[in-house]
């Protein structure tokens, strides 16, 4: 049962130009959710992340997107580096929850 | 910098086998995950302690599984007669809180020959 989805398993980006990864969740009792970061061979660093009370939430280049309606979010970088180039994992959880439920990952390229 | 740490960070086990993952939480942190990433897939949630505590242990086997977060020491994720399925990585996560973001270690590469 997947509660949060990425459904788009790679994304390619001209540097300089905007990155949008998204995710798709099922559950309507998740109210936090993040954004991390994974490169091969390493652990998933954490990025961002919104509270259900927002629709936004920035961070220098990165901003997060939540649509509680169409429950979707969407994280946005610009502009995009050559460091960016990853694999970019949304999670989601609840506060009364124990865990958080991670999508499969978009692996981003982002071409110099 | 005092991260989150596991070791081995590779692990070769024959099947059959006994496995012992560790892993040791950022420095204040009392609440600890572990993740299962199977190759090509997401993490998996397979269990989340406290201090001397399972909390929920859903996402684990419930056979040849069992983890450990002891007073003193790292938590220890242990997979007994390990098989071939078992191959994966391991992730450890640390958190100060519940549902608070989680904190990754670099996890542990296990291989089963």
């Amino acid at each position: 049962d997947q509660q949060v989805k990425q459904n788009s398993p790679s994304l390619s980006v001209q540097e300089g130009r905007i990155s949008i990864l998204n995710c798709d969740y099922t559950n309507s009792m998740f109210d936090y959710f993040l954004w991390y970061k994974k490169y091969p061979a390493e652990g998933p660093t954490f990025l961002i992340s919104i509270s259900s009370i927002k629709d936004k939430n920035e961070d220098g280049r990165f901003t997060v997107f939540l649509n509680k309606s169409a429950k979707h979010l969407s994280l946005h970088i610009v502009p995009s580096q050559p460091g960016d180039s990853a694999v970019y994992f949304c999670a989601a959880s609840a506060r009364n929850f124990n865990k958080f439920y991670f999508g499969s990952g978009t692996k981003l390229n982002v071409k110099p | 910098n005092a991260g989150v740490m596991q070791n081995p960070r590779h692990l070769v086990r024959r099947r059959g086998q006994e496995a012992r993952l560790r892993c040791s939480p950022m420095k204040g942190h009392s609440h600890v995950y572990w993740y299962r990433q199977l190759p090509e897939e997401g993490l998996k949630f397979m269990v989340y302690l406290q201090k001397e505590n399972i909390i929920d242990e859903s996402g684990m086997p419930k056979e040849r599984f069992s983890a450990e977060f002891p007073k003193e020491g790292p938590s220890i994720l242990r997979i007994q007669q390990v098989v071939r399925g078992d191959s994966a990585a391991y992730f450890c996560a640390s958190s100060s809180d519940r549902g608070t973001e989680q904190y990754f270690g670099p996890g542990t590469r296990l291989t089963v020959t």
